[in-house]
């Protein structure tokens, strides 16, 4: 166990709709990273935040948005579903003292 | 911004072999070159790292090299077990500590008993 908790563990909607997938980080772990991780591509990171802010952004799509709230959870909203949203979304922490990140379970997301 | 790349995407040894699996990545900013092993329907989690400061590292069966000259690094794993069965995915930042970590796109390692 990682210490990291995301939620829904799965997830099927339509296209065109709205979700929320949420994070926990570990204790004292002020960075919350999103990455999106599909078949043929891999890890994708996603959007960093760090003590509430928003540190890095990488290939995040404008119909993707995430914040992170003053008790250190994150949640990532997808709207405007499309079929190729389809993945498994991870949030991973990181106490931003070492190089390591610690990845949740996942949120697999299936858009029909 | 960092591209990573990992050679093969899949590789299949007989338990007990050597696998190697090769990274090259284009930013030469770069600094630090974490692992992290994938086992089916599991997390990511993190295996072995290795900073720019050092050509390598090892810890029990598993090593790192590093060429920063080059701008590809690898990781090597001795005497294969079947629970080394798994994707593995190699990644670079600018710093240590800075996470957002640029992945590959991962390699399964089948290790045949």
């Amino acid at each position: 166990d990682s210490g990291v908790t995301q939620t829904p563990k799965h997830l099927i909607t339509a296209t065109g709709q709205r979700v929320t997938l949420r994070c926990s980080p570990r204790s004292g772990d002020l960075s919350v990273y999103w990455y999106q991780q599909s078949l043929d591509q891999g890890l994708q990171f996603l959007i960093q935040y760090y003590n509430g802010e928003e540190r890095a952004k990488g290939n995040i799509l404008e119909r993707f948005s995430a914040q992170q709230f003053p008790d250190l959870h994150s949640e990532l909203n997808l709207s405007s579903l499309e079929l190729g949203d389809s993945a498994l979304y991870f949030c991973a922490s990181s106490p931003g003292t070492t190089g390591e990140l610690f990845f949740g379970e996942g949120s697999r997301l299936t858009v029909l | 911004g960092e591209n990573v790349e990992q050679h093969p995407s899949t590789l299949s040894v007989q338990e007990g072999d050597s696998a190697v699996i090769k990274c090259t990545y284009s930013d030469s900013a770069s600094n630090y070159f974490p692992w992290y092993k994938q086992e089916l329907g599991k997390r990511p989690q993190l295996i072995i790292d290795i900073r720019s400061n050092v050509g390598e590292k090892k810890d029990q069966r598993i090593a790192v090299t590093l060429n920063k000259t080059a701008k590809h690094f690898s990781l090597h794993i001795t005497e294969t077990q079947p629970e080394d069965s798994a994707v593995y995915f190699c990644a670079a930042s600018r710093a240590y500590g800075n996470n957002r970590l640029a992945f590959g796109k991962g390699n399964q390692v089948v290790v045949i008993p």
